[in-house]
């Protein structure tokens, strides 16, 4: 069965500094994984996948992640945090169920808080 | 356009009522998802359809019901809920076929409280 761990219930940066959230992977398939955001009473949003087309994957937002199979890893990065990144964010997984649509399973999520 | 509606926002009911969750979406999505999210927690998969028939149930009690009467809309109907069972239900869509690496776009989600 496919999951995700991310490391980090609570990551805290100063706005500018380096966002680094991680995400760790296992699964007996290749792995098709995702990040999403979820800002306060809403739903989630899309930040970028992996599909295996590319390793360094970029999203919206200035985010990017890198796909690394040795290390089972797929760790999400910006290079300067805003205020408006604070969020919670989830790592995700698609079940590998092999029918027509996948249902995702997620992470714990890591609360990002940005220091002014 | 890429959203996903889901009515009502918020909804309070007693555990001997009967209620519904609606989801629509217009992008033409074949496949449709229920997820539950408990306060402070990731979402965790309840039902998927796939071209209107239902293709997973995360062994979900009987107290919940799905229903996908068409490509568009996906419902979710509610009866002798628990107090646990309050929660932030989010509706989500994809393009379907036998894709993993579909994007799944997420509603704003229902938030239900069980008295």
């Amino acid at each position: 069965a496919q999951s995700v761990t991310q490391l980090g219930s609570h990551v805290s940066v100063s706005e500018g500094a380096l966002v680094l959230l991680r995400c760790n992977y296992s699964s007996s398939v290749p792995p098709y994984l995702f990040w999403y955001v979820q800002y306060p009473n809403q739903g989630l949003q899309l930040l970028l996948k992996y599909t295996s087309a590319a390793t360094l994957v970029k999203g919206i937002n200035g985010f990017e992640a890198e796909f690394k199979k040795s290390e089972t890893s797929f760790h999400l990065t910006k290079p300067s945090a805003h205020m408006s990144d604070a969020a919670e964010y989830f790592c995700a997984v698609t079940l590998g169920s092999g029918g027509g649509a996948d249902g995702l399973t997620f992470g714990k999520g890591t609360h990002l808080i940005i220091q002014p | 356009d890429t959203e996903v509606t889901q009515t009502p926002k918020h909804l309070v009911m007693g555990m001997t009522n009967k209620k519904s969750l609606k989801c629509e979406q217009h992008m033409g999505h074949r496949a449709m998802y229920w997820y539950k999210q408990k306060a402070k927690k990731p979402p965790e998969l309840m039902f998927v359809y796939s071209y209107e028939k239902l293709s997973i149930n995360e062994s979900v009690p009987s107290r919940f019901s799905p229903e996908c009467p068409n490509s568009s809309l996906l419902n979710l109907h509610l009866h002798a809920l628990q107090p646990e069972d309050s929660a932030l239900y989010l509706c989500a869509s994809s393009q379907g076929g036998r894709r993993r690496t579909d994007t799944q776009y997420f509603g704003p989600g229902t938030r239900l409280t069980v008295l």
